[in-house]
């Protein structure tokens, strides 16, 4: 089964606006860290923001912020009142932190392609 | 400022040539992670270390792939011999602990004939 599943391969979003990037995610551990990372199409992997399992409090970084509905195993990322530099893939990663040796990996989501149009 | 560098850039290579790419992760950080990414496969865990020690090498094909940490501010990745569907980019990403955040390189892109 897919650890990370992002189910929009592309999405498009009006500058301005707001967008909602989907991250749905499996794991039997209690101890986990969602990520966000965006690659611009210069290539580079960039964090945006993470969100431990046992966060309380929804993650913020300036425009972004994660959506963490733990029941339903959700992490999706929103972006406010986009700009056109926010055009990017976005990944949504996992690392889940009780599964003995595999405690420190990132395991990434196939991405979302993002498109801000002007 | 503190980056993950990685050499080379970019890469032509015949096939059943060997390849090597380096990666120096950000000083202090002792977890060293390689990735390789395609359109198809999307980013794939190749294999990680932490503290120089391998941890998990099981994304990486055995018989031609071999990752090391000769000491703490060098990590390679040698492909040997190399084929066509080695192409890919190929991260290197850094991180201090368990639960920090990847720091990841500018990425290899390599291509091979």
């Amino acid at each position: 089964a897919q650890k990370i599943t992002q189910t929009q391969p592309g999405m498009f979003v009006q500058e301005k606006e707001a967008v909602t990037l989907d991250c749905t995610y499996d794991t039997s551990d209690q101890s986990y860290g969602l990520f966000w990372y965006k690659q611009p199409s210069s290539g580079e992997m960039i964090f945006l923001i993470y969100q431990g399992s046992y966060d309380e409090q929804n993650a913020t970084e300036g425009r972004y912020s994660l959506n963490f509905q733990k029941a339903r195993k959700s992490a999706n990322l929103v972006i406010s009142a986009s700009q056109l530099g926010d055009s990017a893939m976005y990944f949504c990663a996992m690392r889940e932190f009780n599964s003995g040796g595999s405690n420190y990996k990132l395991t990434f989501g196939k991405g979302t392609l993002l498109t801000v149009n002007p | 400022d503190a980056r993950v560098t990685q050499t080379p850039r970019h890469k032509v290579t015949e096939m059943g040539q060997e390849v090597t790419m380096r990666c120096q992760p950000i000083l202090g950080h002792n977890t060293v992670f390689w990735y390789r990414q395609t359109m198809m496969q999307g980013l794939e865990l190749l294999a990680y270390f932490r503290n120089r020690a391998p941890l998990d090498d099981s994304g990486m094909p055995k018989d031609r792939f071999s990752a090391e940490m000769p000491d703490a501010t060098l990590a390679t990745l040698k492909i040997q011999p190399s084929e066509p569907r080695d192409s890919a980019v190929y991260f290197c990403a850094s991180a201090q602990g368990a639960s920090g955040e990847l720091f990841f390189g500018e990425g290899s892109r390599l291509t091979v004939l």
